[in-house]
């Protein structure tokens, strides 16, 4: 069966430093990958997806970026972390392709809350 | 860009009653999904809806694809405590990788 990991679970940053949150899945093959934030417990808002290694979207201009090095493994990290980069970061994936009447049905990972002082 | 407005934002029922929420859109929609979040986790889908009309259960859950592709809606019927969470829809216009569009979700507490 599939499994999907996040970590770190809860992270504590400094204005200014870095960030790498990391994501990997298991159990498939060549899957989309996607990183959503969830600010105040509320609504998802995509952050980028991939399709492929080294293939990156975003959807949003914002003070992060991704890179997926490797098939099931996707990341999301920054140089200089905002105050505004705190949240509840969600990474998911789904299979490539389209299936029945096309749903990407996402699978989402355990989320990472970070906190930016 | 693509917006689900999903209502009611927020529901404080009684344990045993029956739930409903849902979700519009100016836009058509060819899936719609619904997904559970319990605090501090992630996203778990309850149902996915793939055709217009669509009506499906998943235990006490029941959710509808409206016809004209435009809305859905959840109910939960004779609620128990562990249904506390927040519930969102879920939206996607094409078979595209560009995931899915959500809703801002509907807490749902339970009072005992």
């Amino acid at each position: 069966s599939q499994t999907i990991h996040q970590w770190p679970a809860t992270l504590v940053q400094p204005v200014g430093s870095p960030l790498s949150l990391e994501c990997t899945v298991e159990g498939t093959s060549n899957p989309n990958l996607y990183w959503y934030r969830q600010a105040a417990g509320r609504g998802l808002q995509l952050l980028f997806y991939s399709v492929g290694i080294g293939q990156i979207s975003s959807e949003v201009p914002q003070n992060l970026s991704a890179s997926r090095p490797q098939d099931r493994q996707f990341i999301l990290s920054s140089k200089k972390l905002l105050l505004s980069d705190s949240g509840f970061y969600l990474c998911a994936w789904s299979i490539s392709g389209t299936s029945r009447s096309g749903a990407n049905v996402l699978t989402f990972g355990a989320g990472s809350r970070l906190t930016v002082l | 860009g693509q917006q689900l407005n999903q209502s009611p934002q927020s529901m404080f029922i009684q344990e045993g009653e029956d739930v409903s929420m849902n979700c519009t859109s100016s836009s058509i929609f060819n899936t719609w999904l619904w997904y559970k979040q319990d605090p501090g986790e992630g996203p778990v889908l309850l149902i996915a809806l793939y055709k217009a009309g669509e009506l499906t259960s998943n235990g006490r859950l029941t959710a509808q694809f409206g016809i004209t592709r435009k809305d859905s809606f959840l109910n939960i019927s004779a609620s128990i405590p562990s249904d506390v969470g927040i519930y969102f829809c879920a939206g996607q216009k094409r078979g595209g990788a560009d995931g899915l569009t959500f809703g801002k979700g509907t807490h749902l507490i339970i009072q005992p």
